[in-house]
């Protein structure tokens, strides 16, 4: 069974430049996940979606910070524009249900310079 | 809101035992999970505990006490591959089943 994608694995770019990610979650999997992690943090959730729903999204900055998931399986997490403060690893994760175990992706290793 | 407590760091020699203890403060509860992350990597889930108790798997096991709001996962008969960071998570049912973590906590295990 495939693992969860994610893509790019690393992304460096200049502040005020717009940067996206993309994840492909482990197929089946309704549930899907944005975390941000800052270096020797734990993950931190930036939106949940159950299927192409956000329904919770309450930590996502939403004057720089938007996402998606049109057909309920991929998701695009897109900043615009980027700020220094935004260097940080972005993990993508998925579930079958509610939440018991999450499986994550290899996540985003942003630099903003 | 949720609040979890956990050392930042621990060292240990191949072969020992360690304990990595989580208190946590949440205004729900469902379970505490744990998940093992290696630099550079993913985090992966390692046990869940949704009732007092132990549960073991493999070398690893993990305990809850639901009236301390506290868990702990051990780690026995350590080896070298186990130095990680390993994180405490509180799944919180007033808030749709949302996973918070704790900082984590690295582990070093030395020969």
């Amino acid at each position: 069974e495939a693992g969860v994608v994610q893509s790019p694995r690393y992304k460096i770019i200049e502040k005020k430049q717009p940067v996206a990610f993309w994840c492909n979650p482990i197929s089946g999997h309704n549930t899907l996940y944005w975390y941000l992690q800052n270096l020797g943090q734990g993950p931190e959730l930036l939106i949940r979606y159950e299927n192409e729903e956000a329904v919770d999204d309450s930590q996502l900055p939403k004057d720089r910070f938007s996402a998606e998931r049109l057909k309920g399986v991929d998701s695009t997490l897109k900043i615009q524009p980027a700020e220094l403060g935004d260097s940080a690893v972005y993990l993508c994760a998925s579930s079958p249900d509610l939440g018991e175990t999450q499986y994550f992706g290899p996540g985003t290793r942003l630099l903003v310079l | 809101g949720q609040s979890l407590e956990q050392p930042s760091e621990v060292t240990a020699v191949e072969g020992a035992i360690v304990q990595i203890n989580c208190t946590y403060q949440t205004s729900g509860f469902y379970g505490l999970s744990w998940y093992q992350q290696h630099d550079g990597g993913a985090p992966t889930f390692l046990s869940y505990n949704a009732l007092d108790g132990l549960e073991e798997t493999g070398r690893f096991s993990s305990f809850l006490s639901r009236s301390d709001s506290y868990g702990y996962l051990l780690l026995q008969e350590l080896q070298m591959k186990d130095s990680a960071s390993y994180f405490c998570a509180v799944r919180d049912d007033t808030a749709g089943n949302k996973l918070t973590f704790g900082g984590g906590t690295r582990v070093l295990v030395k020969p």
